[in-house]
């Protein structure tokens, strides 16, 4: 069965500090890898996503992600963050393209510090 | 373009009456078509999915269903809701063919 591990629960950073949020996934094929913001109350936009092909994918709002086979990562980086970053952040791994039958993990809250 | 409907944006309901939220998605036909329950801190639970007109299948046993009447609805319902049923309710959609999974703005249910 495919899992998502979130570490940390909640991240705090400074505004214009840069960012990584880790994710870990565990799947037995070739994962599909997404990640996804949700702002409180709303529903969740996708960021970026990962099918194949280069390791580092560029998403929306500056973020950007870097596959790991040999550590069964999926990190999510930022080199300046702004105030609106504040929000939660989840990945999540599917077995095709269907990205709705993807497994999210339990999230990140981001909080930016002025 | 191609949007999601998602209401009641709220609802507050007392154990054991019926639910009945609903979906619609604009702009796109024979989308696959997504139910999701989030808990507080955590992260989203698949609880129906739909690929065509009256095709639901089930993710978890539970107090709640789902149907989809015409190509661009999806509705979930309950008989009679359980505290348990509180959470934030999501809808979601996709083209089989073309991700991303495209989401609505939720409903607040809190079952009281």
């Amino acid at each position: 069965a495919q899992s998502v591990t979130q570490p940390d629960i909640h991240i705090t950073v400074s505004e214009g500090a840069s960012l990584e949020l880790r994710c870990n996934y565990s799947y037995g094929a070739t994962p599909y890898l997404f990640w996804y913001v949700q702002s409180p109350g709303q529903g969740l936009q996708l960021l970026l996503k990962y099918f194949s092909g280069d390791t580092l994918v560029q998403g929306i709002k500056g973020f950007e992600a870097e596959f790991k086979r040999s550590q069964s990562s999926f990190n999510l980086r930022k080199p300046s963050v702004h105030w609106s970053d504040a929000a939660e952040y989840f990945c999540a791994v599917g077995a095709s393209t269907n990205a709705g039958k993807s497994t999210f993990g339990d999230g990140t809250t981001l909080t930016v510090k002025p | 373009s191609q949007t999601i409907h998602q209401w009641p944006a709220t609802l507050v309901q007392p154990v054991g009456s019926p639910l009945s939220l609903e979906c619609t998605v604009e702009g796109t036909s024979n989308p696959n078509l997504y139910w999701y329950r989030q808990a507080a801190g955590r992260g989203l639970q698949l609880l129906f999915y739909s690929v065509g007109i009256g095709q639901i299948s089930s993710e978890v046993p539970q107090n709640l269903s789902a149907s989809r009447p015409q190509d661009r609805q999806f509705i979930l319902s309950s008989k009679k809701l359980l505290l348990s049923d509180s959470g934030f309710y999501l809808c979601a959609w996709e083209t089989g063919s073309s991700p991303p999974l495209h989401f609505g703005n939720g409903t607040r249910l809190t079952v009281t």
